[in-house]
């Protein structure tokens, strides 16, 4: 089975950087999905991590550590469009191969 | 652009109700999954679906059932509504059973059972 773990919510100011942490348990671990979410909206795909490192695709990267069970997704610039919920899903290795999803983190951007 | 649609945004019906969500995508993709989202519960997948005609069980199936009958639509069918079942419905599909094929989600429909 999977245990995946994120915060339930945060806050953040305009412009700042905001990172958001997922931990993940896993008996097989294939790699780590990061999507956004606005409210009434459908999740959008941001990232898959396979290795370890971080990956940065403009103002928003993730990053992943297999050895350590952990991930962390960074928001810089961050701008009022950027409050969303932030999903965090662990692909098993094998099997279904169909991810896990985390509860979600609310991220609330302030003026 | 892949489009994932659902036949409605809004639902409601009374317990004991049979309800019919659909679900079409239009991007030829072998895969469609069901989930339902709650408030402090996440993403949970009722059903999926790997091919035409196929399904396989999810992690919360029970008062649940799906057909797909054609390889663009997948329907989610509540035999008899109940009030547990309240939720946001989501669908989505993915190409192939590749590792790093994410998914693609349609814009949800709230379902209200009363």
């Amino acid at each position: 089975g999977q245990n995946i773990d994120q915060p339930t919510e945060m806050t953040a100011t305009e412009g700042a950087i905001v990172q958001i942490n997922c931990t993940y348990q896993t008996s097989g671990f294939n790699g780590l999905f990061w999507y956004q979410q606005h409210a009434g909206e459908a999740p959008t795909f941001l990232s898959y991590n396979v290795l370890d490192g971080l990956e940065e695709k403009g103002r928003f990267s993730s990053f992943l550590s297999r050895s350590k069970g952990y991930s962390y997704l960074l928001l810089k610039e961050l701008q009022m469009k950027d409050s969303a919920s932030y999903l965090c899903a662990v692909r098993p290795l094998g099997g279904s191969y169909i991810p896990t999803f985390g509860r979600g983190t609310s991220l609330i951007v302030h003026p | 652009d892949v489009k994932v649609t659902q036949s409605s945004r809004y639902l409601v019906k009374r317990t004991g109700e049979k309800v019919f969500l659909e679900c079409v995508q239009d991007m030829d993709h072998e895969n469609m999954f069901w989930y339902r989202q709650d408030p402090g519960l996440g993403l949970r997948l009722i059903y999926f679906s790997y091919d035409v005609k196929m399904k396989e069980k999810g992690d919360i199936p029970e008062g649940y059932s799906v057909s797909r009958e054609k390889k663009e639509r997948f329907s989610l069918i509540l035999e008899s509504a109940s009030t547990n079942q309240t939720s946001m419905y989501l669908c989505a599909s993915s190409f192939e059973q590749g590792a790093g094929e994410t998914q693609y989600f349609g814009p949800g429909t709230r379902l209200l059972v009363l």
